[in-house]
């Protein structure tokens, strides 16, 4: 199994432009999970889902759109990209449990400069 | 608010034992999760702890107390690989099943 695994690795964006990070997962995981991370920074939540066809935000959405169309896929899209949102992007999955009791699996980041 | 507390840097020397606290405020929390991300690289599990007390997994230990609104990760016979940033989480808002993490920890092992 890949796991999870996120493209591109790194990519550098003019302010106002636009991209989407892909994100996909091969262990039929039914929750996904989009975080920010800044510089020495913890994660934020963007945005999540519990299943295909259901989204919902987390902490800091805006600015961001997600679609999940399938188990597999959560790719996360960026409009009128700015400064604000240079950071490294990490997708992840898990199985559904009570709480939080199934580990989160994350894939190895995309590294995203806005200038 | 819903938020995780932890100390921004800790430095311990190899061989020694470390322990990284964690306090959260929340109305409804499920349990404590520990990761661990090496510079550059994804944060990966370590560690879950659902009910009070300490689970041990090697090296590494986890404690919770949800009276105090508390926990900690015990790192016994420190090595130099785990030099990383250690970082708290729980799922802070029941309605959302999604994890909050903390700032982090950042942990630096001295020989």
């Amino acid at each position: 199994n890949a796991g999870v695994t996120q493209t591109p690795k790194f990519r550098i964006l003019k302010i106002g432009q636009s991209m989407t990070l892909q994100c996909t997962q091969d262990m039929n995981h039914n929750y996904m999970y989009w975080y920010r991370q800044d510089p020495g920074m913890g994660l934020k939540l963007i945005y999540y889902s519990v299943g295909a066809g259901i989204t919902d935000k987390g902490e800091v959405p805006n600015g961001y759109n997600v679609s999940r169309s399938t188990t597999e896929d959560f790719p996360l899209r960026l409009e009128l990209a700015a400064p604000s949102q240079t950071s490294v992007y990490f997708c992840a999955s898990r199985v559904p449990g009570q709480g939080d009791n199934s580990p989160l699996h994350f894939g190895n980041g995309t590294r995203l400069t806005v200038t | 608010g819903q938020s995780l507390e932890q100390p921004s840097e800790v430095t311990a020397v190899e061989g020694a034992i470390v322990q990284i606290n964690c306090t959260y405020q929340t109305s409804g929390f499920y349990g404590l999760s520990w990761y661990q991300q090496h510079d550059g690289g994804a944060p990966t599990f370590l560690s879950y702890n659902g009910l009070d007390g300490l689970e041990e997994t090697g090296r590494f230990s986890s404690f919770l107390s949800r009276s105090d609104s508390y926990g900690y990760l015990l790192l016994q016979e420190l090595q130099m690989k785990d030099s990383a940033s250690y970082f708290c989480a729980g799922v802070m808002d029941t309605g959302r099943r999604a994890l909050t993490f903390g700032s982090g920890t950042r942990l630096q092992v001295q020989p």
